[in-house]
């Protein structure tokens, strides 16, 4: 089974911060992504990356910064996180080219005092 | 036009009522389609594959319609636990990944 996971399940931090949110995957995928979710809005892609050191910009990448060093992680980044930035956000995997949708970590309820 | 589109809802039922969900799309080069689940604090899950053949799993039963390009989700006998929002997922002939904005479900008592 793949596995898809996220460093942190809850996270507190203030306004101004910088924050890391970490996610690994142990299935040698080449495409991850991350998603904020929010009430009324669904699923939306802040970031990808489909592969090393590649990466994309989503719909809302915004006050966001990625980073993909290793193959099995991709981090998140809030340069200097801002109220608005409170939300649940979620890591995927994907296999490159495959007609299988992704794996998602728990995600990582993160709150922005 | 959005790639993907979903009457985000909200439908409200009653138990035991039987639901139903479309889900259009505009590629229609699109190659696959799923529909996941997705609750509050949690993250999606998968709840099933969409072929053209029709994909049935218990009370739910998957369809896509290839010439009118849109998937759509029936879910028989609603259970106060079926309320969530339900998302549709189309991946592209390029292997692009396009969630829908997810369709809200409450069935009430």
């Amino acid at each position: 089974d793949v596995k898809v996971t996220q460093s942190s399940r809850y996270l507190v931090k203030r306004t101004g911060e910088k924050v890391f949110l970490e996610c690994v995957q142990d299935m040698d995928h080449e495409n991850m992504f991350w998603y904020r979710q929010d009430p009324g809005l669904g699923l939306r892609l802040i970031y990808f990356s489909y592969d090393v050191k590649m990466k994309e910009k989503g719909d809302i990448p915004e006050g966001y910064s990625v980073s993909r060093e290793k193959k099995e992680r991709f981090s998140l980044i809030l340069e200097s996180a801002s109220t608005n930035q409170t939300s649940m956000y979620l890591c995927a995997s994907r296999q490159q080219g495959s007609i299988q949708p992704q794996h998602f970590g728990d995600g990582t309820r993160l709150s922005i005092l | 036009r959005k790639e993907v589109e979903q009457d985000p809802g909200p439908f409200n039922v009653p138990e035991g009522a039987t639901v139903a969900f479309n889900c259009t799309y505009s590629n229609s080069a699109s190659q696959s389609f799923f529909w996941y689940r997705l609750d509050c604090r949690k993250e999606p899950k998968l709840l099933m594959s969409v072929y053209s053949s029709g994909n049935e799993d218990g009370r739910f039963t998957a369809q896509l319609n290839r010439a009118s390009q849109y998937i759509s989700l029936l879910i028989r006998d609603s259970k106060l636990s079926d309320s969530a929002t339900y998302l549709c997922v189309v991946i592209s002939n390029t292997g692009k990944l396009i969630f829908g904005q997810g369709t809200t479900l409450q069935v009430k008592p």
